[in-house]
């Protein structure tokens, strides 16, 4: 299995529902990612977990929770967010060697956010 | 800091043509460089990668040559067919990564590849 999988692909939701977006690989990385892509613009870094414990957080909003259960799954709880939250969110996975990552990353096909 | 430049798009370019997609960087010491390729609606997907100075990466016809002595790491294709449309971005990770290990995007370059 050399896949990042994302659920749900698309996600419509007000600002007062909570919703949850979850990724799962099972690629034995170690380092998983969350990144929010706008539309024509490069993916910006959310956070960072490195053996299933948070090591970055780009100064992301509170209204991001970000969970990391086990070694295969990455959460990513959404909470009263606003429109300008509206992007395709970005899981992605890599392994380390030597405590380098320079394999490149495995990205998953993303969840396209639309809050409304 | 770490920064990725790629030229401007949209680049747009007759089948069969040659490509070439410009990327600079700027880090210390020798960071690891990659290209992606985003298709319309979709995630990112790794396309090639090179680790140290002189590395080659190839794939699916691309190419790009780590060039440490002008920082880039230019892409390129001999013949684009229309199915490689899509936005590449060139990206880099440092080589004295202090636990961030992650990416650092250049802004993207579409490409539209006509009939």
């Amino acid at each position: 299995d050399t896949e990042v999988t994302q659920t749900p692909k698309h996600l419509v939701m007000g600002m007062t529902n909570k919703k949850s977006l979850k990724c799962e690989q099972h690629m034995g990385h170690r380092a998983m990612y969350w990144y929010k892509q706008k539309a024509k613009k490069p993916p910006e870094l959310m956070f960072v977990y490195s053996y299933e414990k948070l090591s970055i957080n780009e100064s992301v909003p509170s209204r991001f929770s970000p969970e990391c259960p086990n070694s295969s799954l990455l959460n990513l709880h959404l909470h009263a967010l606003q429109p300008e939250d509206s992007a395709l969110y970005l899981c992605a996975s890599s392994q380390f060697r030597g405590g380098q990552t320079n394999y490149g990353y495995t990205f998953g096909s993303g969840t396209r956010l639309t809050v409304v | 800091g770490d920064s990725v430049t790629q030229m401007e798009g949209p680049v747009t370019l007759s089948e069969e043509a040659f490509l070439t997609i410009n990327c600079t960087y700027t880090a210390t010491g020798y960071p690891s460089l990659f290209w992606y390729v985003q298709y319309p609606g979709e995630g990112l997907q790794l396309l090639l990668k090179a680790t140290k100075a002189d590395d080659k990466g190839s794939n699916k016809g691309f190419e790009a040559t780590y060039r440490k002595e002008t920082t880039s790491f230019h892409l390129e294709k001999g013949s684009v067919q229309v199915s490689d449309s899509a936005v590449y971005f060139c990206a880099l990770i440092p080589q004295m990564d202090t636990g961030r290990r992650a990416l650092t995007f250049g802004s993207g370059t579409r490409l539209q590849v006509q009939p």
